[in-house]
C-alpha cells in the first residue's frame, strides 16, 4: 500500500528553527510537495522536489532524499504566522497525490 | 489570473437530506479538477478528479456524486447524507500532470 508518515503535531519557540520530517512508501514517485494549511482555511503550495537535494525559498526550505524516501521541510526565523499544519504529499506513478495527515506546528512566543 | 470559487462556505444539514456543493475555475482552460474531504485531524482524502466534461473518476465508494457539467464547473452531490459525511469539502484544480494544486476556500458540512 501506499503511505506517507509525518509527525502529528510539533511545538516550536518564535524565532527558532523547526524540521517537519515526512517519509513515504508509494507506487512510483514524480515528486513531493508540501502544502500550508492554516486552520478553517484551505492548502497553499509551499514547494515541490523532484530531484535530490535542497529547495531553498526564503525563511522555507524542502529536503529531498529519494533512496530514502524522506523530506523535510525547515522553516527559520518562525514567526507566529507560521502556526499551522504542514501537509506532505507524494505524486504517484499515476500522477496521484498521496497526502500525508499533516503536521500541526504550535509556535510559541 | 486564475481564481477558483467554491459555495456555500458553510452549511448544516440534516441526515437524509441532498446535498449540492458547486466549485468554478476562472482563467484557465480544461483544467483538471478535484473534489477532497479532510475530516478532522486526518489528510486529504481523494473524493473525486475530473480531466475534461463528464469524465469523473471516483476514488472511494461513497454516496456522493460528481458532475462537470461545463469546463469550469464541477459540482458534488448527495441525495442522502449521512452522519459521516461532515467534513471540511475542498475542491481543488491543476493544468497537465502538474501536482501543484490550488484549492477553494472550502466548504464546512455539519450533518446532524
Amino acid at each position: 500500500g501506499q503511505n506517507i508518515d509525518q509527525p502529528t503535531e510539533m511545538t516550536a519557540t518564535e524565532g527558532a528553527i523547526v524540521q517537519i520530517n515526512c517519509t513515504y512508501q508509494t507506487s512510483g514517485f514524480n515528486g513531493l510537495f508540501w502544502y500550508q494549511q492554516h486552520a478553517g482555511e484551505a492548502p497553499t503550495f509551499l514547494s515541490y522536489n523532484v530531484l535530490d537535494g535542497l529547495e531553498e525559498k526564503g525563511r522555507f526550505s524542502s529536503f529531498l532524499s529519494r533512496s530514502k524516501g524522506y523530506s523535510y521541510l525547515l522553516l527559520k526565523e518562525l514567526q507566529m504566522k507560521d502556526s499551522a499544519s504542514y501537509l506532505c504529499a507524494v505524486m504517484d506513478s499515476n500522477y496521484q497525490l498521496i497526502w500525508g495527515a499533516g503536521t500541526k506546528l504550535i509556535i510559541k512566543p | 489570473s486564475q481564481t477558483i470559487h467554491q459555495w456555500p462556505a458553510t452549511l448544516v444539514q440534516p441526515v437524509g437530506s441532498p446535498l449540492s456543493l458547486e466549485c468554478t475555475v476562472e482563467g484557465t482552460s480544461n483544467p483538471n479538477l478535484y473534489w477532497y474531504r479532510q475530516a478532522a485531524g486526518r489528510g486529504l482524502q481523494l473524493l473525486f478528479y475530473s480531466v475534461g466534461i463528464g469524465q469523473i473518476s471516483s476514488e472511494v465508494p461513497q454516496n456522493l456524486s460528481a458532475s462537470r457539467p461545463q469546463d469550469r464547473q464541477f459540482i458534488l452531490s448527495s441525495k442522502k447524507l449521512l452522519l459521516s459525511d461532515s467534513g471540511f469539502y475542498l475542491c481543488a484544480w491543476s493544468v497537465g500532470e502538474s501536482g501543484e494544486l490550488f484549492f477553494g476556500e472550502g466548504s464546512r458540512l455539519t450533518v446532524l
